[in-house]
Parts: structure tokens; C-alpha cells; sequence
């Protein structure tokens, strides 16, 4: 059974830092493409960052270019997300995603449970 | 980017009737060099992820009731339940997946009337 556990989120003030984490189970982590989306109430659905099967590919929503990384430990099955010069529009439940290969990596056919991050004074 | 509006924002539909879903992109997402829509739509229940229903505009996900079938191509899109379930009280989003930055619909909030 595929599983995707994130942890991480929680309470920064503007201009922290927090790293999200996805604990990945179920399947064979190094193959898939893996992502992170947010939502907000306000925004809806919001595509962050994915990286390759092989981590040397990465892309990110303009919006977070230069302030987000993504990363991945193929011999630990985890993905993570460092988040840096947090605004309050960050504020949103961070969802770790698996990319559907038979759709070119490009949409999402399991999701975590979110973590939620919330940038605050 | 690519802008996904979906219609109608919110929609109660009796138990056992049709329930439609529009979707439209703000160019096309069809490929031409595999005729292939770049589009999904997924089913989001109070308190849960979203799960994949539809890829390719029109290809069920394993485990998706037949009841639910995607449509359309180019810019635009449609998701229908065909008899609907008590159990399909959701909100339902499109995504493009055509380029980045992928893009969702603002979401449409299926209710029973």
C-alpha cells in the first residue's frame, strides 16, 4: 500500500525557515517523480515544486523560485522541502504528492495527509 | 501560465440524476504531436487529500467507478457523474498538466439536493 506521511509544518514567523518532510512507503521510491502542492482557502490547489525519479531535475512555481528547495534520499525513502524567507502567503497545508508515471510524471495519483504551515508575527 | 476556470463554483444534484462539471483552459492543453489532452480531475471530501479520478481528460483512474467520465478536448472539458452517490459529496478540481506551472481550477462543490 502506498503511503506518504508528511511531518515539519507548524508555526514561523515571517522570514523563518522550516523543512517539510514525506516519508514514502509502498512502492519503489527512486522511480517515481515526486511533488509537493499547497492549498490555501483562499487559492485552492497550488503546484509548488517536483523533482525527478533521479533528483537531478527540479522545477518550482515562480512564486517560490529562489526561497523553496526540493530534495530526496533515495536510500531513505524521503522527500523534503527546505522552505526559507517565509511570507504570510505561505501560509497553506503542504501536500506531498507521487507524479503518475503513466501520465508523463506530470499529475498526481497519491497524496500525504498535508502538513500544515502557517507564517505568523 | 495557464489559467483553468471551472463552472459552475457550486452544484446539488438529487441522488440517482447527472451531475456536470465544466472545466476550461485559457489555451489548449492538447498536444498535437500525441493528440493527447494534458488534463486531470480530481475528487477532494471534506477533510482528505485530493484522490486522482481522470487522466488524459478521459482516462478512469484504477478503482474509479464508471460512473464518473472525463470529456472534451483543447480547452475545454467535462466531468459528469453519470447517477449520483451519496458518497460522491466532494469539491472537484481540474488540473492542467501541459506545463508548468501545472494549474488547478478554483474547485466546484458537488452537493446533494
Amino acid at each position: 500500500e502506498v503511503q506518504l506521511v508528511e511531518s515539519g509544518g507548524g508555526l514561523v514567523q515571517p522570514g523563518g525557515s522550516l523543512r517539510l518532510s514525506c516519508a514514502a512507503s509502498g512502492f519503489t521510491f527512486s522511480i517515481y517523480a515526486m511533488s509537493w502542492v499547497r492549498q490555501t482557502p483562499g487559492k485552492g490547489l497550488e503546484w509548488v515544486s517536483t523533482v525527478s525519479g533521479g533528483g537531478d531535475d527540479t522545477y518550482y512555481a515562480d512564486s517560490v523560485k529562489g526561497r523553496f528547495t526540493i530534495s530526496r534520499d533515495s536510500s531513505e525513502n524521503t522527500l523534503s522541502l527546505q522552505i526559507n524567507n517565509l511570507r504570510a502567503e505561505d501560509t497553506a497545508l503542504y501536500f506531498c504528492a507521487r507524479n503518475k508515471e503513466s501520465s508523463g510524471w506530470k499529475c498526481f495519483d497519491y497524496w500525504g495527509q498535508g502538513t500544515l504551515v502557517t507564517v505568523s508575527p | 501560465d495557464i489559467v483553468m476556470t471551472q463552472s459552475p463554483d457550486s452544484l446539488a444534484v438529487s441522488l440517482g440524476e447527472r451531475a456536470t462539471i465544466n472545466c476550461k483552459s485559457s489555451q489548449t492543453i492538447l498536444y498535437s504531436s500525441n493528440n493527447r489532452n494534458y488534463l486531470a480531475w480530481y475528487q477532494q471530501k471534506s477533510g482528505q487529500p485530493p484522490k486522482l479520478l481522470i487522466y488524459w481528460a478521459s482516462t478512469r483512474e484504477s478503482g474509479v467507478p464508471d460512473r464518473f467520465t472525463g470529456s472534451g478536448s483543447g480547452t475545454d472539458f467535462t466531468l459528469t457523474i453519470s447517477s449520483l452517490q451519496a458518497e460522491d459529496v466532494a469539491v472537484y478540481y481540474c488540473q492542467q498538466y501541459y506545463y508548468t506551472p501545472y494549474t488547478f481550477g478554483q474547485g466546484t462543490k458537488l452537493a446533494i439536493k
